[in-house]
């Protein structure tokens, strides 16, 4: 059974930076076919995606966000982390890692961890 | 950056059938995937496209939700639509000009 579990801080105050780690299990990181990405999603708004890395280590980025974000995996603790700098309580939101299987170049998001809500607040 | 444009509601009486279009520049030569989530949940995949361009659901999900895909629409159908198909679905492409993914801008799916 794939699984996916974000864990960090569920209050952060603005301008630090964030920390979320995602543990997975059931698959393996180094799986050439399987990757990462980080997903957010604000309350009642739309998903939001923000970071993937891809099975061979190389990351891709939001353009929007792109300066403000680091992903990076540890393959021996199955774990992807994604650190966001300078956050603001725009960035309240919850975030959500999950794994992409990749086929031909495509890639689609199955399954998902369940969530972990972040709230920016002084 | 590749757009996404999902009709923000559906609504559809139980036993109907739901229509989710996903509106994009040339979305016909895409693989389009589908999300469903219900309030306070994770997203889950209710069908993807393979290599083949075929559509598929994951294991567990009902035979009621089909794909199409052409032109500048791609479209979930949810037949025989039940009360529990209540949710926000959102489409996604693989932008490979900026190796990311795009997600729509989401439908929420009332049953009346």
């Amino acid at each position: 059974q794939v699984t996916l579990k974000e864990s960090g801080p569920v209050l952060v105050k603005p301008t630090e930076t964030l920390t979320l780690t995602c543990t997975v299990s059931g698959f393996s990181l180094s799986n050439g076919r399987m990757g990462v990405s980080w997903i957010r999603q604000p309350p009642g708004k739309a998903l939001e995606w923000l970071a993937h890395i891809f099975s061979n280590d190389e990351k891709s980025y939001s353009t929007s966000l792109k300066s403000r974000l680091t992903i990076s995996k540890d393959t021996s603790k199955s774990q992807v982390v994604l650190t966001m700098t300078n956050m603001d309580p725009v960035d309240t939101a919850t975030y959500y890692c999950a794994r992409a299987i990749a086929v031909s170049g495509d890639n689609w998001f199955d399954p998902w961890g369940q969530g972990t809500l972040v709230t920016v607040s002084s | 950056s590749y757009v996404l444009t999902q009709p923000p509601s559906v609504s559809v009486a139980p036993g109907k059938t739901a229509r989710i279009t996903c509106g994009g520049n040339n979305i016909g030569s895409k693989s389009v995937h589908w999300y469903q989530q219900k309030p306070g949940q994770a997203p889950v995949m209710v069908m993807y496209y393979d290599s083949d361009y075929d559509s598929d659901r994951p294991s567990g999900i009902p035979e009621r939700f089909s794909g199409s895909n052409s032109g500048n629409t791609a479209t979930l159908t949810i037949s025989r639509v039940e009360a529990g198909d209540e949710a926000d679905y959102y489409c996604q492409v693989w932008d490979s000009s900026s190796d990311h993914p795009v997600f729509g801008t989401g439908t929420k799916v009332t049953v009346l």
